[in-house]
């Protein structure tokens, strides 16, 4: 069964810093998607990346990149110039490929941004 | 303003008493999942629906039912047979239930036991 881990229950950051987020999944797929979801205080989950495997080059949003390295099957988060809205609970998730397929959550990281 | 919504945002249970937690979506959206989310621990797939009148039980089914009669609804009831129900419950849904394709978030029920 796949897994997902996300070694940091909680990790802060000073705001203007950068900040990165650790995920590890386990699969015996080749193609299958990965996505980084924010759950601020207010509990709406939001997606911030996802990143397809069959994909190189890692992807990028604004302040927010990954760094996917497929053979280790790492996949983490980097929060550029943090803000303090960047506060939140973060979750990684994997999902495979097919019909019908579900996701895979880690336990979460909380993120502190500090002033 | 398309989106999820689910009602309500905080629900209280007796012992005993079967409660039933909304969610409806305006996105046109053909798949429809229940999450539960339990403190120091990621989401956990209650039940997921990928079309009208059809749903298959995800990781932790037992003791929760759902209905999928219409397309922008996928309500879930929480029986008296779910011995410990107080968590945080959310459902999403997806355009289409394949691997790439997002899941949207709805703001989430608070379920606590009087």
């Amino acid at each position: 069964a796949q897994t997902v881990t996300q070694s940091q229950p909680e990790m802060s950051v000073q705001e203007a810093e950068t900040v990165t987020l650790s995920c590890t999944y386990d699969t015996s797929e080749s193609d299958y998607y990965l996505f980084w979801y924010k759950q601020p205080p207010s509990r709406q989950m939001i997606l911030v990346i996802r990143q397809e495997a069959y994909k190189q080059q890692n992807a990028t949003e604004n302040r927010f990149s990954v760094n996917f390295q497929k053979a280790a099957k790492s996949f983490s988060l980097k929060i550029s110039d943090s803000q303090l809205g960047d506060a939140a609970m973060y979750f990684c998730a994997y999902r495979p490929p097919g019909y019908g397929q579900n996701f895979v959550f880690g336990p979460g990281t909380r993120l502190s941004v500090l002033p | 303003d398309g989106g999820i919504t689910q009602s309500p945002k905080y629900l209280f249970r007796k012992e005993g008493q079967n409660v039933t937690l909304s969610c409806e979506q305006n996105l046109n959206h053909d798949a429809m999942y229940w999450y539960r989310q339990d403190p120091g621990q990621g989401l956990r797939l209650i039940y997921y629906s990928q079309i009208v009148n059809d749903f298959q039980k995800g990781d932790i089914a037992e003791g929760y039912s759902v209905s999928r009669e219409k397309k922008e609804s996928f309500p879930l009831t929480v029986t008296s047979a779910q011995k410990n129900p107080t968590a945080f419950y959310l459902c999403a849904s997806s355009q289409r239930p394949g691997a790439k394709n997002i899941q949207y978030f709805g703001a989430g029920t608070r379920l606590s036991v009087l």
